[in-house]
């Protein structure tokens, strides 16, 4: 089974500009986490859906931030408009979305996401 | 406050022998699930292993087991046999209760392999 998908790997983007990043989870799963990855944050959870609804959006930093699950295997993060302080990155990752201390979460490959 | 905790600075570790990576949690529900996670300088991030709160025994996954003492709240992961591929940033990782999938990551321990 192929694992979670995210497009695009890399992304260089000018500060203003709209970033759209995109992530397939694993065919199955109902759970879908975002993360953001920094060296002075280290991996911080952003927003996570379950069955696409969101469940706790308490870490996305500002209103310039969304993420949406249109179906059951997609979702997106957007960042509009975009900044400096939001290069880092950004990992998908999903799990059986069971509930129970068992349930692992599987990352995508990450975007890596740079503006200027 | 912390929940997990890896504070051990950058190791290196010669080939063929075994490296421990301490983790220490904090946690007041009896119901909870550890894991450990890879990262190599490639980005992505690995599963490598899952220990439950309940677990009578020790986990284990081919050269990655788990030293889980309970009562002192450590969760250390023991790579036997090192290989040079498992230099990476290793990180731990806690779910809490029931129905809750946040995961609570620890800061990460840097292990380089060296022939």
């Amino acid at each position: 089974d192929a694992g979670v998908i995210q497009s695009p790997r890399h992304e260089v983007t000018e500060m203003g500009q709209e970033v759209t990043l995109r992530c397939k989870l694993i065919s199955g799963h109902n759970s879908l986490f975002w993360y953001r990855q920094t060296m002075m944050r280290g991996l911080e959870l952003l927003i996570y859906f379950n069955n696409n609804v969101p469940i706790d959006d308490s870490g996305m930093p500002e209103d310039r931030f969304s993420a949406k699950m249109p179906n059951a295997s997609f979702s997106t993060l957007k960042i509009q408009p975009s900044e400096p302080r939001d290069s880092a990155v950004y990992f998908c990752a999903s799990s059986l979305g069971i509930g129970d201390n068992t349930d692992t979460q599987y990352f995508g490959p990450g975007t890596r996401l740079t503006v200027l | 406050a912390q929940k997990i905790t890896q504070t051990q600075p950058g190791m290196f570790v010669q080939e063929k022998e075994a490296v421990t990576l301490d983790c220490t949690y904090d946690t007041s529900d009896p119901s909870y699930g550890l894991f450990w996670y890879k990262q190599p300088s490639s980005g992505e991030m690995i599963f490598l292993i899952y220990q439950g709160s309940y677990d009578q025994q020790n986990a284990t996954e081919g050269r990655y087991s788990l030293n889980f003492q309970k009562a002192r709240k450590s969760a250390n992961l023991v790579i036997s046999a090192s290989q040079l591929g498992d230099s990476a940033m290793y990180f731990c990782a806690m779910r809490e209760g029931y129905g809750n999938n946040r995961l609570a990551f620890g800061k990460g321990n840097q292990v380089v392999v060296i022939p």
